[in-house]
């Protein structure tokens, strides 16, 4: 089984501070994904990169693959109490008939008004 | 709407007692996929289905079985629920596009289940 270690596991801030979550393993994959996950609800995608060295901007969001496609992170400025909830890594293996999407721990993400 | 469809969302039943929790999904998904998910572990892949008549186990499938026999629908059954699968199920489905490494996974509502 593959592992994907995300760091940190709880993370509490106040409105307008900045914050950065962690996806590591030691595995290689496809693709890392990014999903939020808000309470009663499934996981929904925020972003996927692909590219080793990758960055992706959802507006306060930035998402970055490493240069080696093992590890990735989501920083966030100016976090808002919107930005509460769930935060989910999860690397894809793909080719071939291999297609398995393995998930990290999660970061649960609250920021306090 | 696209969409996954879970049933039931809410669930209590007793040990041994065999249950089935259906997924349905209208988007003509090849892929499809149950995770459970539990305080302090995250999300863990039961089964998936690459398509009709395919499926394998993923990292926990003790427990549980699947079928698959019609491309909609993806049951996931407990033939004799202990308390230790007391979880948050989620069913999951994607296009799995060929030579595509960006397919987006589709979640349900989840399924709330109690093992007493």
């Amino acid at each position: 089984t593959q592992l994907l270690e995300q760091s940190p596991q709880f993370l509490s801030i106040q409105e307008g501070e900045n914050l950065t979550v962690y996806c590591n393993s030691s595995s290689v994959f496809s693709s890392l994904q990014w999903y939020r996950q808000e309470p009663g609800e499934g996981p929904v995608l925020l972003v996927t990169v692909v590219t080793g060295g990758e960055v992706k901007k959802l507006k306060r969001l930035t998402f970055q693959f490493g240069d080696a496609r093992k590890d990735s992170s989501l920083h966030i400025t100016a976090a808002q109490p919107g930005d509460t909830g769930l935060y989910l890594c999860a690397g894809l293996h793909s080719g071939g008939s291999n297609y398995k999407l393995t998930f990290g721990k999660g970061t649960l993400l609250t920021v306090n008004p | 709407e696209a969409q996954v469809t879970q049933n039931p969302r809410y669930l209590i039943t007793v040990t041994g007692k065999k249950l089935t929790v259906t997924c349905s999904q209208n988007m003509n998904h090849e892929y499809m996929s149950w995770y459970r998910q539990d305080p302090g572990l995250g999300l863990r892949q039961i089964y998936y289905s690459m398509n009709v008549e395919v499926t394998d186990k993923g990292d926990v499938p003790e427990g549980y079985k699947v079928s698959r026999k019609e491309k909609r629908n993806f049951p996931l059954i407990l033939e004799s629920p202990s308390p230790n699968q007391t979880s948050l199920y989620f069913c999951a489905s994607s296009p799995r596009l060929a030579g595509v490494s960006t397919d987006t996974q589709y979640f349900g509502p989840g399924t709330r289940l109690t093992v007493l």
